[in-house]
């Protein structure tokens, strides 16, 4: 079964920093991930997806990468700005289900 | 294009009692989802349809119905809900399943 981990649960950083959010995933056949970012009350808003043959996606300060055989993926984040201030869910596609990490609350302050 | 809305935002309801969520989206997607949201516990897939006419079980199906007559609209239904169907329920489409899925913005359900 796939399981899917965030580690940390809770980030706070100055503003200005870059900064990795980490994802893991126990079963290596995927077809995809997906990061999301999701503020307070809201939906969640995609920023990037990355299918299983791709190693990584960028989309302005985002960037995330890839690497199935290990079971990971990182968004890097640059020059943290205080709206960047939410939480970032990964989801790994297996099968025809989305499976969600319970995701990284990040904190950027002034 | 308003994208992925759901209705209603809010709702309270007792114990027993039944309702419908409504989600519709003007991307003419093919692929549209029911989750919900519980602290500590991520996003769970209750229900999902490929495309109108048909639906599937997700993750956590007991409890709940869904119906998908048109390709615009996924409705899910609670005929007798329970406060563990208290939580936040998020509706998405795609029109693939390989493919981006997009969010609506939620409904906050509180069965007491």
């Amino acid at each position: 079964k796939q399981e899917v981990t965030q580690i940390p649960a809770a980030l706070s950083v100055p503003e200005g920093e870059n900064l990795v959010l980490n994802c893991s995933f126990t079963d290596s056949a995927i077809y995809n991930l997906q990061w999301f970012r999701q503020d307070p009350g809201k939906g969640l808003t995609s920023l990037l997806l990355i299918q299983s043959s791709q190693r990584e996606q960028t989309s302005g300060r985002l960037n995330a990468s890839l690497d199935k055989s290990s079971g990971r993926s990182t968004l890097y984040i640059a020059a943290s700005q205080p709206g960047d201030s939410a939480t970032y869910l990964c989801a790994v596609r297996s099968t025809d289900k989305l499976i969600f990490g319970t995701g990284t609350r990040l904190q950027v302050f002034p | 294009n308003a994208g992925v809305t759901q209705t209603p935002k809010f709702r309270v309801l007792k114990t027993g009692q039944s309702m419908t969520l409504l989600c519709a989206q003007d991307m003419n997607h093919e692929y549209m989802y029911w989750y919900r949201q519980d602290p500590g516990m991520g996003l769970r897939l209750i229900h999902y349809s490929v495309g109108e006419g048909t639906t599937a079980k997700g993750e956590v199906p007991d409890g709940y119905n869904v119906s998908r007559l048109k390709k615009q609209n996924f409705l899910l239904g609670l005929e007798s809900a329970a406060p563990s169907q208290t939580s936040v329920y998020f509706c998405a489409s795609s029109t693939a399943l390989a493919n981006e899925q997009f969010f609506g913005p939620g409904t906050r359900l509180t069965v007491l």
